[in-house]
């Protein structure tokens, strides 16, 4: 099915490690996002990419960096994780600015011990 | 300083009734605005969207209401059917959106449950 796949779907880290979220999209989307969801917080953004070969910043950015490896890639990396990085983390896709909204991952559930 | 607010954590409707799900803003930059739902280990998925220039916008049992002078916008859903029990978010999309240049800004969500 179309759409977009994160991996892993689960990750357990402990306070320091690194590691990278994947994501891939295959509808030809020129945007990408990276958002995280906690509980009674709704969905924040932390980095966008709004064509390949391009990244800002979105509203919680510290502690990330991402890398917009092509059109279909979008990857979100934590250096040295923390417990307040324990999440949910779910990529996204678009076309365009407008139109039908977003479509997004199932999501990474992420616990910093 | 939340931009998207939905001030009802949770909502529960009987099946076959009306729900209203409500959400304000603050930004009057936001010139879109959008309905997610969403099932518990999924991700959201899109519903319904209005632009700024309109009032209402239809999609079968889902309707959208914008009231610009008041910054409020309104999801109705009717009839209310078991499987419309998820999460529902209110978004919105601006230039100086709380979400960077060109991102949602998202509210906090409503658990609307259907009760049978």
């Amino acid at each position: 099915n179309a759409g977009v796949t994160q991996t892993p779907k689960f990750q357990v880290l402990k306070t320091g490690q690194s590691m990278t979220l994947q994501c891939a999209q295959d509808m030809n989307h020129n945007s990408m996002y990276w958002y995280r969801q906690d509980p009674g917080m709704g969905l924040r953004l932390i980095y966008y990419s709004a064509s390949e070969g391009t990244t800002d910043k979105g509203e919680v950015p510290n502690g990330y960096n991402v890398s917009r490896l092509n059109k279909r890639e979008f990857s979100l990396r934590l250096e040295s994780a923390a417990p307040s990085q324990t999440s949910v983390y779910f990529c996204a896709s678009s076309e365009s600015r407008v139109g039908y909204g977003y479509t997004f991952g199932s999501g990474t559930r992420l616990t910093v011990v | 300083d939340q931009q998207v607010k939905q001030n009802s954590p949770s909502l529960s409707v009987q099946e076959g009734r009306i729900s209203i799900l409500n959400c304000d803003y603050t930004n009057s930059m936001f010139d879109y605005f959008l309905w997610y739902k969403k099932y518990p280990a999924e991700g959201p998925t899109f519903l319904i969207s209005i632009s700024s220039i309109k009032d209402k916008n239809e999609d079968g049992r889902f309707t959208v209401f914008l009231n610009k002078s008041a910054k409020h916008l309104s999801l109705h859903i009717v009839p209310s059917q078991p499987g419309d029990s998820a999460v529902y978010f209110c978004a919105a999309l601006g230039a100086y959106s709380g979400g960077g240049a060109d991102g949602l800004t998202f509210g906090k969500g409503t658990h609307l449950i259907i009760q049978p």
